[in-house]
């Protein structure tokens, strides 16, 4: 069964850099094929895609916060972590982790984007 | 970015009926393998996100029938036939096609 749960500071203060934590079981990162995303939204709004790492490590970050954006995976290939910089008031939102799997067809290769989500964590940055 | 438009807002719909949904994106969400990456997603009160169709009219694991997808390039539309209480909720079109992956504004659904 695959599960994904994601954890924070719930708080934090303007400026400060933001930690956050995906932890899943059911799969492991190292697998061919395998994405983890970052996907937030602020309350009453919709998603934006932030972040991912796939199972060879390469990441992809969304070009309007790549700046401040860093995905990472643990050793044992069930963690992902995401770290942002200067938060502000702006970054408060649920975040949420997703994952991804590439699917053989036959022919070739295709993700399967999104299939499995976190219940996510709310984040509030204030002072 | 690919900006993704859904229309309408909201809707009001009583047990039974049917309804549309559309989504309209800036861009032809054609991916050079020659999939098209649009998926659906709902997001029920208080849950995270489930999606409910992929690649444009492939259904989730566990997804009733009664939810369809289809369109092409730049116009996509999804159809949910005799609407159940379950269905309540914020649906969503999201692309994977261009990075970055973007999501559209949200359909909010209500059940009369």
């Amino acid at each position: 069964q695959v599960t994904l749960k994601e954890s924070g500071p719930g708080m934090l203060q303007p400026s400060k850099t933001l930690s956050l934590t995906c932890s899943f079981s059911g799969f492991s990162l190292s697998t061919s094929g395998m994405v983890v995303s970052w996907i937030r939204q602020p309350s009453g709004k919709s998603l934006e895609w932030l972040a991912a790492i796939d199972w060879d490590g390469d990441k992809y970050y969304n070009p309007s916060l790549k700046s401040r954006l860093t995905v990472s995976k643990d050793t044992s290939n069930t963690q992902v972590f995401l770290k942002i910089t200067s938060v502000d008031t702006a970054d408060t939102a649920t975040y949420y982790c997703a994952r991804t799997l590439y699917y053989y067809d036959g022919t070739y290769y295709y993700p399967d984007w999104f299939a499995y989500w976190g219940q996510g964590t709310l984040v509030t940055v204030s002072s | 970015d690919v900006v993704m438009t859904q229309t309408p807002p909201s809707l009001s719909v009583a047990i039974g009926q049917s309804v549309s949904i559309s989504c309209k994106s800036s861009q032809s969400l054609v991916y050079s393998d020659g999939k098209t990456y649009l998926h659906w997603l709902l997001q029920s009160p208080g849950r995270s996100p489930k999606r409910l169709i992929y690649q444009v009219s492939n259904l989730g694991s566990g997804v009733p029938d009664r939810f369809s997808g289809t369109g092409s390039q730049k116009d996509f539309t999804l159809k949910i036939s005799r609407v159940e209480a379950e269905d309540l909720g914020v649906y969503y079109c999201a692309q994977t096609t261009h990075f970055p992956f973007t999501f559209g504004s949200g359909t909010k659904l209500e059940i009369k």
